[in-house]
């Protein structure tokens, strides 16, 4: 496809579940960015991917929050023992290259997580 | 605070302008402010960053201060498709959101 796309569009979990949540990035991009959107807010960095390798995870709230991209494509952002409080939008992004200021990010369109 | 600030809300009568302002007054000399907008559901979706210099494209034109301290959004002619949440970002090795601004364009 020609944009982000993301899976499953929808998720419900009771409280102690895991999830995992996945992002087909634009073919070819190198970098991946996960984000979180809670109601009403505006997304929150969580962590950041050149290729397969994690460059920056200071955005995960807890080491429940676990994420991957093993080949440099495909990344899945994994939440073990979920809470309702980690209830949210994840949003995924990439861009072409290193994912410095000034390369554009693109957005797929979410997964909106409800944690019961 | 590294967010940029934002008016909640806005509305703007179709075919008008609808100018969306932005505070960004501790950005540093390397980040990049990107605007980006959101519909109901969907994921933000690009529309036009700078550095420096004002900058235009086929969706919207963006003019920054001299200081850089803010910058201004223009939809040249709203339409009611334009109806979204607005948001200026600052980009270090990131994207830094605030709550955007709600625009709503009306007939």
């Amino acid at each position: 496809g020609a944009g982000v796309s993301q899976s499953p569009r929808y998720k419900v979990a009771k409280r102690g579940q895991d999830v995992a949540l996945r992002c087909d990035p634009i073919s070819g991009h190198v970098s991946l960015f996960w984000y979180q959107q809670a109601l009403g807010q505006g997304p929150e960095f969580l962590t950041y991917f050149q290729n397969e390798a994690q460059l920056d995870k200071s955005g995960l709230p807890s080491d429940r929050f676990f994420a991957e991209r093993p080949e440099g494509s495909v990344s899945t952002l994994k939440i073990q023992r979920t809470q309702q409080e980690d209830s949210a939008v994840y949003l995924c992004a990439s861009s072409l290259a290193g994912g410095g200021p000034g390369e554009t990010q693109y957005f797929g369109p979410g997964t909106r997580l409800l944690v019961l | 605070d590294a967010k940029t600030t934002q008016p909640t809300s806005m509305d703007c009568a179709e075919g008008r302008a609808a100018n969306l302002p932005c505070n960004h007054s501790t950005i540093s000399g390397n980040e990049y402010v990107y605007w980006y907008r959101q519909i109901h559901s969907q994921g933000p979706q690009y529309i036009i960053h700078g550095l420096k210099n004002n900058e235009t494209n086929e969706m919207a034109s963006l003019i920054i201060t001299e200081d850089r301290k803010s910058s201004t959004l223009i939809l040249p002619h709203a339409t009611l498709r334009d109806t979204a949440v607005y948001y200026c970002t600052r980009y270090t090795d990131k994207l830094i959101f605030g709550t955007g601004t709600r625009l709503q364009v009306f007939p």
